[in-house]
């Protein structure tokens, strides 16, 4: 059975240019959630898609960053422009309930955005 | 304000000791806790959960969970070099929304030394 499915692996761009990530969740999970690492902030959660309605977007740090969910099996997440302060490791993450009641979340491989 | 704190490590463990990993959260309503191990270079899965005051065991793993301190830990027996990772506490935390979602540590570095 196939996890989370993210890409790209490693995205190197020039500050300013426009950056899309992807997802693919995994298939009847219902709650879709993107994070942000980094070494200094760690592991942040930037926005948490339920049955693909967006549901708390607070964590996204400004208007440059977007996502979407337009159907069950497929999540982006845009940044445009992009700066060099965007660089970090973008996780894609998926669960079968909002919390997971479990904790159980199911991550995906990560992008891992440089932007010069 | 960061509402799950450890300490980032890193913690240095010769191979068959016990290693002991720390996390403090902040809300006192928090019913139930999750360790994650992350990798260098991998994604974070999860090791552990407990919701009970007390200890949990799981093979070399033991959770301990103290809710009056607002405290968890995690023990790991017979310590081994494969168990070097970095260990991310997490706690379900109420969103405006009303949902509860996962909200993670920094993480503390465990390196087992052979």
């Amino acid at each position: 059975d196939a996890g989370v499915i993210q890409s790209p692996r490693h995205e190197v761009t020039e500050m300013g240019q426009e950056v899309t990530l992807r997802c693919k969740p995994i298939s009847g999970h219902n709650s879709l959630f993107w994070y942000r690492q980094t070494m200094m902030r760690g592991l942040e959660l930037l926005i948490y898609f339920n049955n693909n309605v967006p549901i708390d977007d607070s964590g996204m740090p400004e208007d440059r960053f977007s996502a979407k969910m337009p159907n069950a099996s497929f999540s982006t997440l845009k940044i445009q422009p992009s700066e060099p302060r965007d660089s970090a490791v973008y996780f894609c993450a998926s669960s079968f309930s909002p919390t997971g009641r479990t904790g159980e979340l199911f991550f995906g491989e990560g992008s891992r955005l440089t932007v010069l | 304000q960061k509402e799950v704190e450890q300490n980032s490590g890193p913690l240095s463990v010769p191979e068959g000791a016990i290693a002991s990993l720390n996390c403090t959260y902040s809300d006192r309503v928090s019913q139930s806790f999750f360790w994650y191990r992350q990798y260098s270079g991998k994604s974070p899965e999860l090791i552990m959960s407990i919701y009970s005051n007390g200890d949990k065991e799981d093979g070399r793993f033991t959770a301990q969970l103290n809710k009056a301190s607002q405290y968890v830990s995690l023990l790991i027996r017979d310590s081994q070099p494969s168990d070097s990772a970095t260990y991310l506490c997490a706690v379900p935390l109420k969103m405006n929304s009303g949902y509860s979602t996962l909200t993670f540590g920094k993480g503390t570095m465990l390196l087992v030394s052979p």
